[in-house]
């Protein structure tokens, strides 16, 4: 699997858009990008993913460089809510337990303050 | 509302006492996975299930057994609990996104504590 690189802290003024990086130079063909995110020892919760097109949802942007080796994750409008870790995976989109067995490294620290 | 359920939350118990940490899933995923979470080790596989009557070990599966009877239910069980198996788990199932690509749904947690 490609290993991805996380600035281990951030923070956001609330009502900023925070924009999380991260670094995959050797990303494969087949591997798509996940965002997760882990609200204070809840479950991870899911954010979007995306292979090669910038990808947009109701939570978050996904930015992916034309050469695929890094992403930014954009949370357009944080809040405090939004304060949490997240992790950026890089890992194949099918097959056995490839695409389930997600990797989750340090992640980044997001502190969304006031 | 599709979810993962898993019980108990929290539980303390002591070395050697068998337990069983119940998953369940509502949204007929085939999919089904146990991960442990301790400090900086990140979120470790455990074991996995890619359907019924069909597991298979995951990077940490020592001490620990699985069982995939039902589709929806995917149950945790430490034969004989160890200090060491104290954590925060998480049982997980997985969606088939419009893309082809992977996501994972994940419970709540289970934080165990083994005395």
């Amino acid at each position: 699997d490609a290993k991805t690189t996380q600035p281990p802290s951030m923070d956001c003024a609330e009502g900023r858009a925070a924009n999380l990086p991260c670094n995959h130079s050797t990303i494969s063909g087949n591997e798509y990008v996940y965002w997760y995110r882990q609200i204070h020892s809840q479950g991870p919760q899911y954010i979007i993913h995306g292979l090669k097109n910038n990808e947009t949802n109701e939570m978050a942007s996904l930015i992916i460089t034309e050469d695929r080796k890094s992403s930014t994750l954009i949370l357009p409008h944080a809040t405090l809510r939004d304060t949490a870790v997240y992790y950026c995976i890089v890992r194949v989109g099918r097959g056995e337990n490839q695409g389930g067995k997600l990797i989750f490294g340090q992640g980044t620290e997001l502190s969304v303050k006031p | 509302e599709a979810q993962v359920t898993q019980n108990p939350r929290y539980l303390i118990t002591v070395t050697g006492k068998k337990l069983t940490v119940t998953c369940s899933q509502n949204m007929n995923h085939e999919y089904m996975s146990w991960y442990r979470q301790d400090p900086g080790l990140g979120l470790r596989q455990i074991y996995y299930s890619m359907n019924v009557e069909v597991t298979d070990k995951g990077d940490v599966p020592e001490g620990y057994k699985v069982s995939r009877k039902e589709k929806r239910n995917f149950p945790l069980i430490l034969e004989s609990p160890s200090p060491n198996q104290t954590s925060l788990y998480f049982c997980a199932s997985r969606d088939r996104g419009s893309s082809g690509a992977n996501v994972l749904t994940f419970g709540a947690g289970s934080r165990l504590t083994v005395l």
